[in-house]
């Protein structure tokens, strides 16, 4: 398969723990993103990658959490001190091009639950 | 920054009808506008994308139309199948900021047999 992969699919953790998730994206793919999406919303822009560079995030990011891209190839999203309000799907996608209007490729997701 | 809206939040066709989903953007300078679906427990899957310079496209059964004079673009399925069923979401991206995509709030579209 060659699509955006993420694990771990689902994660249960009690508030105040740290919590990690991995995306893998499509491998020619210079471009990655992370989005949230919380149940019947749309997906949230939260950060946005250009090869190892962060360039951009979203006023919903916190300090709380944190996001790297070493060596432009898989991302993790951190976050710290998890709260109640953190419980969503989180989501990367990647996407190829040097214009702007190249499609996101999503992956499925990790559902975070914080108890 | 961009706020788009989507309209209806829930959509129940029979078999065989057409089903139409609309969505509105606030920002002139968006010009990219990709529609994706998003099938129970699955990844949102692009289906059908389209950009300022165009007003109509058609892929099959799926087409979208785009109305840059009033800021809004649609969904059009014919011929609506069961497989159909899923939560559709529209997407705008400004000119000024690509790598931003700003999602409406999704449609869940019920096809009945």
């Amino acid at each position: 398969d060659t699509g955006v992969s993420q694990n771990p699919r689902h994660k249960i953790t009690k508030r105040g723990q740290n919590v990690t998730f991995r995306c893998d994206p499509i491998s020619e793919h210079n471009r990655l993103y992370w989005y949230r999406q919380t149940l019947g919303q749309g997906p949230e822009f939260l950060t946005y990658f250009q090869n190892e560079a962060q360039l951009e995030k979203s006023r919903l990011l916190s300090d709380r959490f944190s996001a790297e891209r070493p060596k432009g190839s898989f991302s993790t999203l951190e976050i710290q001190r998890t709260e109640q309000g953190d419980s969503a799907m989180y989501l990367c996608a990647s996407s190829l091009g040097t214009t702007g209007d190249s499609p996101l490729h999503f992956g499925n997701g990790t559902r975070l639950t914080v108890t | 920054g961009e706020n788009v809206e989507q309209h209806p939040s829930t959509l129940s066709v029979q078999e065989g009808d057409s089903a139409v989903i609309k969505c509105t953007y606030s920002d002139s300078a968006s010009n990219y506008f990709p529609w994706y679906k998003q099938e129970l427990g699955k990844r949102p899957q692009l289906i059908i994308d389209i950009r300022s310079n165009v007003g109509e496209k058609k892929d099959q059964r799926i087409a979208v139309t785009l109305n840059k004079t009033a800021k809004h673009f649609s969904l059009h399925i014919t011929e609506t199948q069961p497989e159909d069923s899923a939560v559709y979401f529209c997407a705008a991206a400004p000119l000024y900021n690509f790598n931003k995509f700003y999602f409406g709030s999704g449609t869940k579209l019920n096809v009945k047999p």
